[in-house]
């Protein structure tokens, strides 16, 4: 069965660092999504991206926020200047147009 | 504004019993909803959805979910739980063509032997 790849699984960082979370949709797959879960909290919607451009994005998907579908494979999530506050899961997800299918997201520990 | 509302934080049920596990939603038009499950450090696995239709909807692991649109709730049933149910389930709610899901808060099922 298809799925949507993460790398890292794990990624550890110091404050003001950038960092890169890196993605491999479902290959015929259109539509693509970041979110994020602090512990303890819920899962928030960060950003979705489709025909090579944002479509939407939250109050959270700050200028320190970029995404990139730098090939045909790959989605991409950059943080410019990590916070401590931006210590999350973050899962990216891929959709058929209805139903979105999540990777096993990449924890993002900022020292 | 969307919303999703998972009543129950942590729910402990014995094995073999039923459960239900409660989600209310608030939307704006015409709902997709979905139940997701989390297992301790792994993704979103899907469950279940709703889209149109029979308003009973069966997913995998022997779970089903009932929609009703008159208490704007997506209960997760299942009627013989296995201790390997235990896990973190989140219902969400959301729109096709590459609109964005909510999600609850969650509840955390524990099963005990």
């Amino acid at each position: 069965e298809p799925e949507v790849t993460q790398t890292p699984s794990h990624q550890v960082t110091q404050m003001g660092q950038e960092v890169i979370l890196r993605c491999v949709p479902i290959s015929n797959h259109l539509y693509f999504y970041w979110y994020r879960q602090i512990l303890g909290q819920k899962v928030e919607f960060l950003v979705s991206f489709y025909n090579n451009e944002i479509s939407e994005k939250s109050e959270i998907f700050d200028d320190q926020f970029s995404v990139e579908r730098p090939d045909g494979s790959n989605f991409t999530l950059k943080i410019r200047s990590t916070k401590l506050e931006d210590s999350a899961m973050y899962f990216c997800a891929s959709s058929d147009r209805q139903i979105e299918y999540f990777g096993a997201g990449t924890r993002l520990s900022v020292l | 504004a969307q919303s999703v509302t998972q009543p129950d934080i942590h729910i402990t049920v014995s094995e073999g019993a039923s459960l239900e596990l409660r989600c209310n939603y608030s939307y704006g038009a015409t709902p997709y909803l979905f139940w997701y499950v989390q297992s301790p450090g792994q993704g979103l696995q899907l469950l279940l959805k709703y889209f149109s239709g029979d308003t009973l909807v069966q997913g995998i692991k022997g779970f089903e979910a009932e929609f009703k649109r008159s208490q704007s709730s997506f209960n997760l049933r299942k009627p013989s739980v296995h201790w390997s149910d235990a896990a973190e389930y989140f219902c969400a709610v959301g729109a096709p063509y590459g609109n964005k899901l909510v999600f609850g808060a969650g509840t955390i099922l524990r099963v005990k032997s």
